[in-house]
């Protein structure tokens, strides 16, 4: 069984302040696929990165950056420099194993960005 | 443009009524899936087609039935034994990826409510 675990409910911050929201999963397989999506209040679901077990590199794009750690099975998402627009809800999703294909969604973590 | 489409946008249902939900892509993606979310978690899945004239259950698919008869399209019916059908419904597609996992795309969503 696979399980990912976002612990942050709900987290607020003034603008221009990093923000890191922390996501943790489960998994038996050695080779996985973890992802972050980004949930606006329009509901849309934007895909914001992907990454495979077999890459631990960290990724910036942007203000983006993203810190994979296998030995701790995180996969953490910080936002530098946030901005009000980056208010949303943010998910860590995981696929692995099988053919399916299946994502298993945390909850997600509200980001709330004052001016 | 390409991209995925859902109608509607919100949805009022009686009970004991049946409702179909519309998801059409013009992204030439072979895989398409529904997903149900619900105030405040993850989302989960429902069905799941990986090609014309197939599907599988995901993990919530009592009272729901779908159809895969073109590449473009996959609605949702939720039928009256669904017992808590309101909820934001959300439909992917992804492209198969030989020895990988896909990426999900998602539309915009449908807010259904049942009076």
């Amino acid at each position: 069984a696979q399980k990912v675990t976002q612990a942050q409910t709900e987290i607020s911050v003034v603008e221009k302040e990093d923000v890191t929201l922390d996501c943790v999963y489960e998994t038996r397989d050695t080779t996985y696929y973890l992802f972050w999506y980004k949930q606006p209040p329009s509901g849309e679901l934007v895909f914001l990165i992907r990454r495979n077990s077999f890459d631990e590199q960290n990724e910036i794009s942007g203000r983006y950056s993203w810190n994979f750690q296998k030995s701790t099975s995180s996969f953490n998402f910080t936002i530098t420099a946030s901005q009000v627009v980056d208010s949303a809800v943010y998910f860590c999703a995981l696929s692995s194993g099988g053919s399916a294909r299946q994502l298993t969604f945390g909850s997600g973590t509200q980001l709330t960005v004052l001016p | 443009d390409g991209g995925i489409t859902q109608s509607p946008k919100y949805l009022f249902r009686k009970e004991g009524q049946n409702v179909t939900l519309s998801c059409e892509q013009n992204l030439n993606h072979d895989a398409m899936y529904w997903y149900r979310q619900d105030p405040g978690q993850g989302l989960r899945l429902i069905y799941y087609s990986q090609i014309v004239n197939d599907f599988q259950k995901g993990d919530i698919a009592e009272g729901y039935s779908v159809s895969r008869e073109k590449k473009e399209s996959f609605p949702l019916t939720v039928t009256s034994a669904q017992k808590n059908p309101t909820a934001f419904y959300l439909c992917a597609s992804s492209i198969r990826v030989a020895g990988s996992t896909d990426t999900q795309y998602f539309g915009p969503g449908t807010r259904l409510t049942v009076l």
